[in-house]
Protein backbone atom coordinates (compact mmCIF):
# COMPACT_ATOMS: atom_id res chain seq x y z
CA UNK A 1 0.00 0.00 0.00
CA UNK A 2 1.37 3.02 -0.77
CA UNK A 3 2.35 5.03 1.95
CA UNK A 4 3.48 9.13 3.03
CA UNK A 5 7.48 8.90 4.02
CA UNK A 6 9.20 11.33 5.88
CA UNK A 7 13.06 11.92 6.55
CA UNK A 8 14.54 12.42 8.90
CA UNK A 9 12.77 10.44 11.83
CA UNK A 10 14.97 12.54 14.44
CA UNK A 11 16.62 15.65 14.13
CA UNK A 12 18.41 17.85 16.22
CA UNK A 13 19.48 21.49 15.75
CA UNK A 14 21.09 24.65 17.40
CA UNK A 15 18.52 27.38 18.02
CA UNK A 16 18.56 29.95 15.40
CA UNK A 17 20.26 27.27 12.90
CA UNK A 18 18.19 25.94 9.46
CA UNK A 19 16.59 23.01 8.87
CA UNK A 20 14.55 21.00 6.09
CA UNK A 21 12.33 18.63 6.82
CA UNK A 22 11.62 16.30 3.92
CA UNK A 23 8.54 14.16 2.87
CA UNK A 24 7.48 12.21 -0.15
CA UNK A 25 4.03 12.08 -0.43
CA UNK A 26 1.93 9.08 -2.07
CA UNK A 27 2.77 9.15 -5.34
CA UNK A 28 -0.77 9.99 -7.60
CA UNK A 29 -1.81 12.83 -4.74
CA UNK A 30 -2.01 16.56 -5.81
CA UNK A 31 -2.72 18.12 -2.28
CA UNK A 32 0.04 18.28 0.35
CA UNK A 33 0.39 19.46 3.57
CA UNK A 34 2.15 20.42 6.69
CA UNK A 35 1.35 19.66 10.23
CA UNK A 36 2.89 19.61 13.53
CA UNK A 37 2.19 18.24 17.31
CA UNK A 38 3.79 19.95 19.93
CA UNK A 39 4.71 17.19 22.81
CA UNK A 40 1.31 16.85 25.04
CA UNK A 41 -0.79 18.59 22.93
CA UNK A 42 -3.21 18.66 19.45
CA UNK A 43 -2.01 17.87 15.91
CA UNK A 44 -1.96 21.85 14.32
CA UNK A 45 -2.51 23.03 10.74
CA UNK A 46 0.80 24.56 9.10
CA UNK A 47 0.08 24.77 5.47
CA UNK A 48 -1.30 23.65 2.26
CA UNK A 49 0.14 22.98 -0.90
CA UNK A 50 -1.28 22.93 -4.40
CA UNK A 51 -0.10 23.65 -8.32
CA UNK A 52 2.99 24.73 -6.76
CA UNK A 53 1.76 27.05 -4.61
CA UNK A 54 0.61 27.57 -1.45
CA UNK A 55 -2.92 27.32 -0.70
CA UNK A 56 -3.69 28.25 2.84
CA UNK A 57 -1.48 28.73 6.03
CA UNK A 58 -2.43 28.90 9.56
CA UNK A 59 -0.92 31.96 11.98
CA UNK A 60 1.75 29.63 12.82
CA UNK A 61 3.38 29.35 9.34
CA UNK A 62 5.22 33.02 9.42
CA UNK A 63 8.18 34.18 7.40
CA UNK A 64 10.41 31.36 9.18
CA UNK A 65 8.90 29.06 7.52
CA UNK A 66 8.23 27.95 4.03
CA UNK A 67 7.71 24.69 1.38
CA UNK A 68 8.82 23.73 -1.60
CA UNK A 69 8.38 21.08 -4.10
CA UNK A 70 11.64 20.87 -5.69
CA UNK A 71 10.93 18.40 -7.93
CA UNK A 72 8.23 15.49 -8.78
CA UNK A 73 8.41 13.23 -5.69
CA UNK A 74 9.37 15.52 -2.66
CA UNK A 75 7.87 18.17 -0.70
CA UNK A 76 9.86 20.07 1.89
CA UNK A 77 9.42 22.22 4.94
CA UNK A 78 11.80 24.76 5.67
CA UNK A 79 12.46 26.49 9.15
CA UNK A 80 15.02 29.52 8.65
CA UNK A 81 16.08 30.23 12.11
CA UNK A 82 14.92 27.83 14.59
CA UNK A 83 13.57 28.49 18.12
CA UNK A 84 13.19 26.68 21.23
CA UNK A 85 9.28 26.40 20.70
CA UNK A 86 9.69 24.78 17.39
CA UNK A 87 10.63 21.50 18.84
CA UNK A 88 8.00 19.34 17.91
CA UNK A 89 6.81 16.55 15.67
CA UNK A 90 6.26 17.26 12.17
CA UNK A 91 3.55 15.86 10.14
CA UNK A 92 3.64 15.73 5.95
CA UNK A 93 0.15 14.62 4.83
CA UNK A 94 -1.30 14.09 1.23
CA UNK A 95 -4.34 13.58 -0.40
CA UNK A 96 -5.50 12.83 -3.79
CA UNK A 97 -8.05 15.68 -3.53
CA UNK A 98 -10.05 18.31 -1.71
CA UNK A 99 -11.68 17.44 1.59
CA UNK A 100 -15.29 16.91 0.34
CA UNK A 101 -14.86 14.46 -2.55
CA UNK A 102 -15.01 10.64 -1.79
CA UNK A 103 -11.04 10.67 -2.35
CA UNK A 104 -10.77 13.09 0.17
CA UNK A 105 -8.71 11.55 3.09
CA UNK A 106 -4.99 13.12 4.23
CA UNK A 107 -2.67 10.50 4.67
CA UNK A 108 -0.27 11.02 7.09
CA UNK A 109 3.43 10.24 6.79
CA UNK A 110 5.42 8.83 10.20
CA UNK A 111 6.56 12.46 11.51
CA UNK A 112 9.96 14.03 12.17
CA UNK A 113 10.68 14.63 15.38
CA UNK A 114 12.50 18.04 15.81
CA UNK A 115 14.32 19.07 18.60
CA UNK A 116 15.88 22.46 19.24
CA UNK A 117 18.26 22.79 21.74
CA UNK B 1 -14.46 28.01 12.91
CA UNK B 2 -15.13 24.43 12.45
CA UNK B 3 -13.92 22.71 15.40
CA UNK B 4 -14.27 19.42 17.42
CA UNK B 5 -14.05 18.65 20.77
CA UNK B 6 -13.17 15.23 22.78
CA UNK B 7 -14.33 15.71 26.10
CA UNK B 8 -12.49 12.68 27.42
CA UNK B 9 -8.39 12.63 28.06
CA UNK B 10 -8.89 8.81 28.72
CA UNK B 11 -11.12 5.58 28.11
CA UNK B 12 -10.23 2.49 29.59
CA UNK B 13 -12.09 -0.28 28.77
CA UNK B 14 -11.92 -4.54 29.11
CA UNK B 15 -11.06 -6.55 26.45
CA UNK B 16 -13.95 -7.83 24.42
CA UNK B 17 -16.27 -5.17 25.86
CA UNK B 18 -17.57 -2.41 23.79
CA UNK B 19 -15.86 0.90 23.50
CA UNK B 20 -16.99 4.74 22.36
CA UNK B 21 -14.57 7.94 22.22
CA UNK B 22 -16.62 10.78 21.97
CA UNK B 23 -16.10 13.34 19.65
CA UNK B 24 -18.46 16.47 19.37
CA UNK B 25 -18.37 18.80 16.40
CA UNK B 26 -18.90 22.78 15.95
CA UNK B 27 -19.09 23.59 12.22
CA UNK B 28 -21.24 26.22 10.04
CA UNK B 29 -22.63 24.08 7.29
CA UNK B 30 -22.10 20.40 6.75
CA UNK B 31 -19.26 19.26 8.01
CA UNK B 32 -16.86 16.63 6.98
CA UNK B 33 -15.52 14.29 9.56
CA UNK B 34 -12.63 12.36 10.34
CA UNK B 35 -10.74 9.83 13.04
CA UNK B 36 -7.29 9.16 13.19
CA UNK B 37 -5.68 6.29 15.27
CA UNK B 38 -1.87 7.31 16.61
CA UNK B 39 0.08 4.58 17.92
CA UNK B 40 3.14 5.28 20.47
CA UNK B 41 5.80 7.06 18.22
CA UNK B 42 3.72 6.54 14.90
CA UNK B 43 2.41 8.69 12.26
CA UNK B 44 -1.26 9.54 12.26
CA UNK B 45 -3.38 6.72 10.44
CA UNK B 46 -6.89 7.30 8.93
CA UNK B 47 -9.63 5.09 10.37
CA UNK B 48 -13.01 6.56 8.94
CA UNK B 49 -14.39 9.58 7.14
CA UNK B 50 -17.88 11.10 7.20
CA UNK B 51 -18.89 13.16 4.17
CA UNK B 52 -22.60 12.57 3.45
CA UNK B 53 -24.86 9.81 3.34
CA UNK B 54 -25.07 7.09 5.96
CA UNK B 55 -24.95 8.20 9.02
CA UNK B 56 -22.84 5.24 10.44
CA UNK B 57 -19.83 4.94 8.66
CA UNK B 58 -17.62 1.99 8.87
CA UNK B 59 -13.84 1.54 8.72
CA UNK B 60 -10.45 0.32 9.28
CA UNK B 61 -9.66 -2.54 12.24
CA UNK B 62 -13.66 -2.46 12.88
CA UNK B 63 -14.27 0.63 13.67
CA UNK B 64 -17.46 2.53 13.23
CA UNK B 65 -18.79 6.01 13.62
CA UNK B 66 -22.27 7.58 13.86
CA UNK B 67 -22.74 10.83 12.10
CA UNK B 68 -25.72 12.46 14.41
CA UNK B 69 -26.63 15.91 13.63
CA UNK B 70 -29.24 16.39 16.23
CA UNK B 71 -26.28 16.30 18.80
CA UNK B 72 -23.62 17.25 16.54
CA UNK B 73 -21.50 14.37 17.47
CA UNK B 74 -19.72 11.68 15.85
CA UNK B 75 -18.30 8.92 18.02
CA UNK B 76 -16.42 6.42 17.55
CA UNK B 77 -17.35 2.71 18.44
CA UNK B 78 -15.72 -0.77 18.50
CA UNK B 79 -18.27 -3.64 19.84
CA UNK B 80 -15.36 -5.89 20.79
CA UNK B 81 -12.03 -3.74 21.78
CA UNK B 82 -8.71 -5.76 21.11
CA UNK B 83 -5.77 -4.66 23.82
CA UNK B 84 -4.12 -3.79 20.14
CA UNK B 85 -6.51 -0.96 19.90
CA UNK B 86 -5.02 1.02 22.82
CA UNK B 87 -3.65 4.16 21.31
CA UNK B 88 -4.37 7.75 20.79
CA UNK B 89 -7.59 8.83 18.77
CA UNK B 90 -8.39 11.88 17.11
CA UNK B 91 -11.76 13.49 15.95
CA UNK B 92 -11.15 15.86 13.18
CA UNK B 93 -13.02 18.42 10.67
CA UNK B 94 -12.55 20.12 7.45
CA UNK B 95 -11.78 24.20 7.37
CA UNK B 96 -10.95 24.79 4.46
CA UNK B 97 -8.01 23.25 2.97
CA UNK B 98 -7.10 22.03 6.52
CA UNK B 99 -8.10 19.18 9.11
CA UNK B 100 -8.62 20.71 12.63
CA UNK B 101 -8.05 18.00 15.18
CA UNK B 102 -9.49 17.50 18.44
CA UNK B 103 -7.17 17.08 21.53
CA UNK B 104 -7.32 13.45 21.25
CA UNK B 105 -8.34 10.36 23.54
CA UNK B 106 -6.46 8.35 25.11
CA UNK B 107 -8.36 4.72 24.67
CA UNK B 108 -6.71 1.95 27.04
CA UNK B 109 -7.92 -1.55 26.86
CA UNK B 110 -6.91 -4.02 29.12
CA UNK B 111 -6.75 -7.66 28.85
Amino acid sequence: EPEVTQTPSHQVTQMGQEVILRCVPISNHLYFYWYRQILGQKVEFLVSFYNNEISEKSEIFDDQFSVERPDGSNFTLKIRSTKLEDSAMYFCASSEALLGSATSSQYFGPGTRLLVL
Amino acid sequence: AQSVAQPEDQVNVAEGNPLTVKCTYSVSGNPYLFWYVQYPNRGLQFLLKYITGDNLVKGSYGFEAEFNKSQTSFHLKKPSALVSDSALYFCAVNSGYALNFGKGTSLLVTP
